[in-house]
C-alpha cells in the first residue's frame, strides 16, 4: 500500500515569513495530493490539492509543487498570518482505491507576532 | 458546496454502552463515505469505506461487529461503536467523496468526540 511521510512534525515561523512543508510518498501509481488544515477541535478542511499530470498550482498565499520523479510534493505558505496557525495533513490517493486517501503524520504550524 | 455535518459533535458514555454517529452530505448525494479515527496529536486513520446500499468495506485490524456502519441512502452514513470502553475514546471524523469530481475529492465533517468512561 500507499505510505506518506511529512516533515516537519512541528514548524514555528514569524508573521509575514513563509512556511514550506513537504511530504514523499511510496507507490509511484499515486495520481492525486490533497492538503487539509484542521484546527483544534474540528474536522479537516481541504485547502488545495494537485492532480499528478500538474507541476505546480498557486491558490492566493498557497502554492503547492509536485515532483513525481522524487515522488514528493509540498506546501507554499507565503505572508503566514497568526489564522494559519494549524496542523496541516498532506495525503495521497493510489489510483484505482475507491477513493481511498492515505495521510501524512501531520504539521503543526505555528505563526507568531 | 460540499458540507458535511456530523452528529453529535461530542458524546460521553459508560462503558459497555453502544453510541451511534451520524454523517450527513448536505448538499450533495454521496454514494461513498469514509470513518476515520484520530487519536490526540495522530493522523487520521481510515476505518473504513462505506458504500450506500451496500456493505461497507474495513480496513485490517478494524473490528466490522464493533464497528457497525450503515449507509442507508445516498445522504446518511451511520457509525455505532457497540460495547464501548475507554480504550475506544477519541475523535471520529467522516468524509463524502464528491462524486461530481473527476478525482473524488473528499470533504471532512467536523468530528465527533467520543469519550467512554
Amino acid at each position: 500500500g500507499e505510505n506518506v511521510e511529512q516533515h516537519p512534525s512541528t514548524l514555528s515561523v514569524q508573521e509575514g515569513d513563509s512556511a514550506v512543508i513537504k511530504c514523499t510518498y511510496s507507490d509511484s501509481a499515486s495520481n492525486y495530493f490533497p492538503w487539509y488544515k484542521q484546527e483544534l477541535g474540528k474536522g479537516p478542511q481541504l485547502i488545495i490539492d494537485i492532480r499528478s499530470n500538474v507541476g505546480e498550482k498557486k491558490d492566493q498565499r498557497i502554492a503547492v509543487t509536485l515532483n513525481k520523479t522524487a515522488k514528493h510534493f509540498s506546501l507554499h505558505i507565503t505572508e503566514t498570518q497568526p489564522e494559519d496557525s494549524a496542523v496541516y495533513f498532506c495525503a495521497a490517493r493510489l489510483t484505482g482505491t475507491a477513493s481511498k486517501l492515505t495521510f501524512g503524520t501531520g504539521t503543526r504550524l505555528q505563526v507568531t507576532l | 458546496g460540499a458540507v458535511v455535518s456530523q452528529h453529535p459533535s461530542w458524546v460521553i458514555c459508560k462503558s459497555g454502552t453502544s453510541v451511534k454517529i451520524e454523517c450527513r452530505s448536505l448538499d450533495f448525494q454521496a454514494t461513498t463515505m469514509f470513518w476515520y479515527r484520530q487519536f490526540p496529536k495522530q493522523s487520521l486513520m481510515l476505518m473504513a469505506t462505506s458504500n450506500e446500499g451496500s456493505k461497507a468495506t474495513y480496513e485490517q485490524g478494524v473490528e466490522k461487529d464493533k464497528f457497525l456502519i450503515n449507509h442507508a441512502s445516498l445522504t446518511l452514513s451511520t457509525l455505532t461503536v457497540t460495547s464501548a470502553h475507554p480504550e475506544d475514546s477519541s475523535f471520529y471524523i467522516c468524509s463524502a467523496r464528491l462524486p461530481s469530481s473527476s478525482y473524488n475529492e473528499q470533504f471532512f465533517g467536523p468530528g465527533t468526540r467520543l469519550t467512554v468512561l
